[in-house]
């Protein structure tokens, strides 16, 4: 059972790179959302979506885009990287609205 | 809006003692209420959840935690702790009849010594 799956695990920017992390999911949830986990802040939300086409802002979007083309595939764009967006980032997928999230193992962030 | 609070960024524990972790949460409406685990370098895993069934509820690896209404609380425990529950704790909280989108508490580290 693959669930969720991102990559890359690790990276390493340059302030002002751009760079996709990939979400894929292979249980045919429809929700679908990006964390990003910094110590001492919990989990933040950054976008999320609620169907193939439907994305949303969370908590902390500047920075990021997304965008849903497909039920499976859920990537996080990072448009000119920063210092303060060094971070874990996680992606979630949802059965249902009041079902358990499915993480992803996390992609570790650097920017330089 | 939802909130959630979780009291304490660590907790220590003796091997078998009793693991108690607090959260409250804060919602306008009926909330959902979760406990997740997150191991060293891994993603996040249930460990519960109360979605209006029965108040007390059992979750994995001898985890429970009991909606209180009144005081707006879903602690986390357990009887006797295991070197192995090591990790960080996660409580959230959603919505019904909103976004559903779970808001995430700040997380309680739990020590265990032998």
């Amino acid at each position: 059972n693959a669930g969720v799956t991102q990559t890359p695990k690790f990276q390493v920017l340059k302030t002002g790179q751009s760079m996709t992390l990939q979400c894929a999911q292979d249980m045919n949830h429809e929700y679908m959302s990006w964390y990003r986990q910094d110590p001492g802040m919990g989990l933040r939300l950054i976008h999320y979506s609620v169907g193939a086409g439907i994305t949303d802002q969370g908590e902390v979007p500047n920075g990021y885009n997304v965008s849903r083309s497909t039920t499976e595939d859920f990537p996080l764009r990072l448009l000119s990287a920063a210092p303060s967006q060094t971070s874990v980032y996680f992606c979630a997928s949802s059965y249902a609205r009041t079902g358990e999230l499915f993480f992803g193992e996390g992609s570790r962030l650097t920017v330089l | 809006a939802q909130s959630v609070t979780q009291l304490g960024s660590h907790v220590s524990v003796s091997e078998g003692a009793l693991v108690l972790l607090r959260c409250n949460y804060s919602s306008s409406v009926p909330p959902y209420l979760f406990w997740y685990v997150q191991y060293p370098n891994q993603g996040l895993q249930l460990l519960l959840k109360y979605t209006s069934a029965a108040t007390l509820v059992k979750g994995i690896n001898g985890f429970e935690a009991e909606f209180k209404k009144s005081e707006t609380s879903f602690h986390l425990t357990k009887p006797s702790a295991h070197m192995s529950d090591a990790a960080e704790y996660f409580c959230a909280v959603s919505e019904s009849g909103g976004s559903y989108i779970p808001t995430f508490g700040r997380g309680t580290s739990l020590i265990v010594h032998p």
